[in-house]
């Protein structure tokens, strides 16, 4: 399973735009890079999920380099209410019956400040 | 809403106690995968059932044992309960193969051991 390293934590204001930059060196050729938001004594939330390039939805963008060893998660325009941890995973979503076993870090504290 | 239900919320045992959790799935999804999140850490893979079999463990001792029930609604047990096993326990539900990759995840039951 492909470890991944995250900053412990980020601080931002509302209505900024904020990167949070996910590194994940051993990243094996089938796996895709997921993201996911936890608030406190929650279930995390799936936000993004990207194999190469870009990918955007209406919550987020991901970027992933050519080389697939790092990833940003980017969120345009925070407001309060996007305080909460975020967690990179990187695995292979495809199971089809064997066991997907998702591996999260440490995650990134992201604090929105007013 | 995620639709992944689980009970109870919140409990209280002894050490050396026994403890049931119990999670309902989402409409539609075939398996069923628990986390163990300890306080100010990323969750942690427990075990995962599809279509009632354990198909992939973490590392985990026996005393966490699980079954997936054919409607694929699932429990986890947890026997000779230790101080550190007090954590938020997680479920998370998703179709096997599907597209996206996503899990997703119930609100948690929170174990406390005293």
């Amino acid at each position: 399973l492909a470890k991944t390293t995250q900053p412990i934590s980020m601080d931002s204001y509302e209505g900024q735009e904020v990167n949070i930059t996910c590194s994940h060196n051993n990243i094996a050729t089938n796996d895709y890079i997921t993201w996911y938001q936890q608030f406190p004594s929650q279930g995390p939330r799936f936000i993004i999920q990207g194999y190469k390039t870009k990918v955007t939805n209406e919550v987020a963008s991901l970027f992933i380099p050519a080389d697939r060893k790092s990833s940003t998660l980017s969120l345009p325009r925070v407001s309060l209410s996007d305080t909460a941890v975020y967690y990179c995973l990187v695995g292979d979503p495809i199971s089809s019956g064997s066991a997907r076993q998702l591996t999260f870090g440490s995650g990134t504290q992201l604090t929105v400040l007013p | 809403e995620t639709g992944v239900t689980q009970s109870p919320t919140h409990l209280i045992k002894t050490r050396g106690q026994q403890v049931t959790l119990r999670c309902s799935s989402q409409s539609g999804h075939n398996t069923v995968s628990w986390y163990q999140q300890a306080l100010g850490q990323g969750p942690q893979f427990i075990f995962q059932y599809y279509r009632e079999e354990e198909n992939g463990r973490g590392n985990f001792p026996p005393r966490f044992s699980g079954l997936q029930f054919p409607n694929y609604s699932s429990e986890l047990n947890v026997n000779a309960l230790e101080l550190d096993d007090s954590a938020l326990y997680l479920c998370a539900s998703s179709l096997d193969g599907g597209s996206a990759g996503e899990l997703f995840f119930g609100e948690g039951s929170r174990l406390t051991v005293l």
